[in-house]
């Protein structure tokens, strides 16, 4: 059974940087894997914010970014904003067939 | 951008066949990949299955001998329909355009 892991939970201040990791039990995470990144809120449908690992939808604020990170697809939020707490999800592709990982729930404090 | 809206009813009796409709505003393209995805109450996102009006589909193994979606250009419309339902199939279902644009999503309760 394939399973995406992300870190359940992150704290990072203000303005401060914080990465966020997506891992597959398959094995390193390459461009192949076609890595995404969503942010969903409480009570509200998700944000797309990255796709194929580092491109940017025209909403995505500057501050977010995709990279590969050491075998993973990475979410970078650099000077994070109070508005930026909340549930990010990243999603692989296994060859056709889509995994979300657990998600990550950040909370900026 | 494009705006999607799910609709469907919001009640299934267990071992009944859930059926979603999701409204596009935009014309359906033949290279547009249309996903569904889930999200139980308090869970995370589950991916469910897509399908492109050019004919190309693909589903998630452990969902994909209850499930069917299907693409009608003419109404502008996606469809989704999951048989054999059980309290597991309980959630928010999203109608998803190339993983960019989610609709609102509508919460399916199986329960009799």
């Amino acid at each position: 059974q394939t399973v995406v892991t992300q870190e359940p939970s992150l704290t990072v201040s203000p303005g401060g940087t914080v990465t966020l990791t997506c891992a597959s039990n398959t094995g390193a995470v390459t461009s192949g894997y076609n890595p995404h990144w969503f942010q969903q809120k409480p009570g509200q449908a998700p944000r797309a914010l990255i796709y194929s690992t580092s491109n940017k939808f025209s909403w995505t604020p500057a501050r977010f970014s995709g990279s590969l990170l050491g075998g993973k697809a990475a979410l970078t939020l650099s000077g994070v904003q109070p508005e930026d707490e909340a549930e990010y999800y990243c999603l692989l592709s296994y060859g056709g067939a889509w995994v979300f990982g657990g998600g990550t729930k950040l909370t900026v404090l | 951008q494009v705006q999607l809206q799910e609709s469907g009813p919001g009640l299934v009796n267990p071992s009944g066949t859930l059926s979603l409709t999701c409204a596009v505003s935009d014309s359906i393209n033949n290279n547009d990949w249309w996903s569904w995805i889930r999200q139980p109450p308090g869970k995370g996102l589950e991916w469910i299955g897509e399908m492109s009006h050019g004919g190309g589909m693909n589903f998630n193994p452990s969902l994909k001998s209850r499930v069917t979606i299907s693409v009608d250009k003419s109404k502008n419309q996606i469809s989704l329909s999951l048989n054999s339902v059980t309290a597991a199939d309980t959630a928010i279902y999203y109608c998803v355009k190339n993983f960019g644009a989610w609709g609102q999503g509508t919460l399916v309760t199986v329960s009799s």
